[in-house]
């Protein structure tokens, strides 16, 4: 079967720190991706990892653990403007489908 | 063009009617992804398109929905017979080979009354 598993929703201070957890079980796995989506616009792509690892871009970091079937999101030093959803996404089954989760709600108050 | 394109923006229609969803993706993108999102959660996998090849539908919810990308670009999503229950965000997604992320267009919002 295929399965992505995130967190409904999660709250967090301007400034801080947040990281926001994946778990997954899809068939030939190919790599996870991070998108964003703000309310009412397009996911845009944040990160991909296909080996284990952290892979850090600025503000964002992405973890992957293979073995676990599980990776993370880390968000440093929070703006206003990462309130936001938070997608989780593998391929399944090859290339051909690109499965996301249902999405993770971060609220960031000041 | 810059983007991925789809239109209409909004479609309402009347139940029973057919609709065609038109996307338009990045020039030059082998892959194309058909979604289906409802509000608070996230998009649901409908087809995908290497080329104008049609490689896996699974995600068609039944026979009322199609999709064709006859050369390789352009692609229309047709669902017929429009029942409420289709009422959704609807938004196609282009990559530029396999296996790479995929670019967002602003999806059609599809109101069946």
């Amino acid at each position: 079967g295929q399965n992505i598993d995130q967190p409904t929703e999660m709250t967090a201070t301007e400034g801080a720190i947040v990281q926001i957890n994946c778990t997954y079980q899809t068939s030939g796995f190919n790599g996870l991706f991070w998108y964003q989506q703000h309310a009412g616009e397009a996911p845009t792509f944040l990160s991909y990892n296909v080996l284990d690892g952290l892979e850090e871009k600025g503000r964002f970091s992405s973890f992957l653990s293979r073995s676990k079937g599980y990776s993370y999101l880390l968000l440093k030093e929070l703006q206003m403007k990462d309130s936001a959803s938070y997608l989780c996404a593998a391929f399944s089954g090859g290339y051909n489908k690109l499965i996301f989760g249902a999405g993770t709600r971060l609220a960031v108050h000041p | 063009g810059a983007g991925v394109s789809q239109s209409p923006r909004y479609k309402v229609t009347k139940r029973g009617q057919d609709v065609a969803l038109r996307c338009d993706p990045i020039s030059g993108h082998v892959s194309l992804y058909w979604y289906r999102q409802a509000l608070g959660q996230g998009p649901e996998f409908l087809t995908y398109f290497n080329y104008e090849a049609q490689q896996d539908k699974s995600g068609l919810p039944n026979d009322r929905f199609s999709a064709e990308r006859p050369e390789g670009s352009i692609s229309t999503l047709t669902i017929q017979r429009t029942e409420q229950r289709d009422s959704a965000m609807y938004r196609c997604a282009s990559s530029p080979e396999e296996g790479t992320e995929a670019f967002f267009g602003q999806g059609t919002r599809l109101t069946v009354v």
